[in-house]
């Protein structure tokens, strides 16, 4: 089974905080993704990455970046958190032709 | 633009009442329906992929079914187990663009 995995279930932090999400995932998986998800708004794509050192924008990469140094990781930065960043964060990974495969998410609450 | 909308936003049934959760959708180049389930707490589980009109799957109380425009996730029995929130997506075009839709969250009684 693909495991993924995220490093927090919950965090809390302030403004104007730099912010980091990391990600893990065990099956080898070229496609590592980065989602929020909103009531009433579904998941939406913030980045994802094909390759190591690779990354395109989603839909919503605004105030947020990321990082894929290692083909396993792949880490979400809030650059200075503001509170409409206050989100469950999904992340997930993809093999070939195979669905996307979702942690158990972050819930990040900025005061 | 590419549009996934999902109905009702929430439904109710008493155990053993079977049902449909829809997923309609206005994509280009549709290369791939996915129903995921959803329980609070957690990361969306993988049911089903669909890839042309006609197609079915089916696991335990579930069967998923695509149209051209549309897809059902028909809910047979259900238990109260089964309560949850149904994520439709659809895959366009590149490989790696997903669209979700908003949702089901389905309670079941019992």
């Amino acid at each position: 089974d693909v495991k993924v995995t995220q490093s927090s279930r919950y965090l809390v932090k302030r403004t104007g905080e730099k912010v980091f999400l990391e990600c893990v995932q065990d099956m080898d998986h070229e496609n590592m993704f980065w989602y929020r998800q909103d009531p009433g708004l579904g998941l939406r794509l913030i980045y994802f990455s094909y390759d190591v050192k690779m990354k395109e924008k989603g839909d919503i990469p605004e105030g947020y970046s990321v990082s894929r140094e290692k083909k396993e990781r792949f880490s979400l930065i809030l650059e200075s958190a503001s509170t409409n960043q206050t989100s469950m964060y999904l992340c997930a990974s993809k093999g070939g032709n195979q669905p996307q495969h979702f942690g158990d998410g972050t819930r990040l609450s900025i005061l | 633009e590419d549009q996934v909308t999902q109905s009702p936003e929430a439904l109710r049934l008493q155990e053993g009442e079977s049902s449909s959760l829809n997923c309609s959708y206005t994509v280009s180049g549709l290369r791939g329906l996915f129903w995921y389930r959803q329980d609070p707490g957690k990361g969306p589980e993988f049911l089903f992929t669909l890839y042309s009109a006609g197609e079915e799957k089916e696991k335990e109380r579930l069967k998923a079914t695509l149209t051209k425009k549309e897809s059902f996730l028909h809910i047979t029995a259900p238990k109260p187990e089964d309560s949850a929130t149904y994520l439709c997506a659809v895959q366009v075009n590149n490989n790696n663009d997903m669209r979700f839709g908003a949702g089901t969250r389905l309670t079941v009684k019992p």
